[in-house]
């Protein structure tokens, strides 16, 4: 079973608008982490946010929120007032809490396109 | 603070002659991992070191890649013979440990082209 799905593989928004960018996942681990990254068209891989699956409160940093819902396994981001430079592919990951050898799972990625 | 480097950024070779890739971690970080990421795709852990000592290499194509981490700081990725299905983007990241909340801070990259 794949660790991480993401189900959108392209997205568009309308600049200013509101965007939800579905991630779910897979662990029978009670410790984990979820992350979501940025990828522009240079190549760099931006870390934008983390939620660990013992915070009861949703992770926020600035127009960026992640919406974790611990019952049904998913980790959905929500871009707010999105901007141009928001164009990009969205990478969903998680990395489960066993031991020192913890892998990084990355989904397959949904590319944003911002329309003006 | 400064982020994590790598080079060169492009490299073209043609198939069946070596390459290698440079990597320095974030200072402090202990945690290195080597991603190869092919085009549409996610990238793909091909390994992790934890200091000096490997602890994960099960996806790296052991007959053709290698990597180092000497001092359990600078890391090389090194692929000889190169194949065609080399073609992709060699990613670096570094983290100060491996826990499930430990965030992966990546490098720019590296564009390799096998023709």
């Amino acid at each position: 079973a794949q660790k991480i799905t993401q189900t959108q593989p392209g997205m568009f928004v309308q600049e200013k608008e509101a965007v939800t960018l579905d991630c779910t996942y897979d662990t029978s681990d009670q410790s984990y982490g979820l992350f979501w990254y940025k990828q522009p068209s240079s190549g760099e891989m931006i870390f934008l946010i983390y939620q660990g699956s013992y915070d009861e409160q949703n992770a926020t940093e600035g127009r960026y929120s992640l919406n974790f819902q611990k019952a049904r396994k998913s980790a959905n981001l929500v871009i707010s007032a999105s901007q141009l430079g928001d164009s990009a592919m969205y990478f969903c990951a998680m990395r489960e809490g066993r031991g020192t050898g913890n892998q990084f799972y990355f989904g397959t990625g949904t590319s944003l396109t911002v329309i003006p | 603070e400064a982020g994590v480097a790598q080079s060169p950024r492009y490299k073209i070779i043609e198939k069946r002659q070596s390459v290698a890739f440079w990597c320095n971690p974030i200072s402090g970080h202990a945690t290195l991992y080597w991603y190869q990421q092919i085009l549409g795709q996610g990238p793909k852990l091909l390994i992790q070191f934890q200091n000096n000592g490997v602890v994960d290499d099960s996806q790296l194509p052991k007959d053709r890649f290698s990597a180092e981490r000497l001092k359990g700081v600078d890391s090389t990725l090194k692929i000889q013979p190169a194949k065609l299905e080399d073609s992709a983007v060699y990613l670096c990241a570094s983290s100060w440990g491996a826990g499930a909340g430990e965030t992966q801070y990546f490098g720019p990259g590296t564009r390799l082209l096998v023709l």
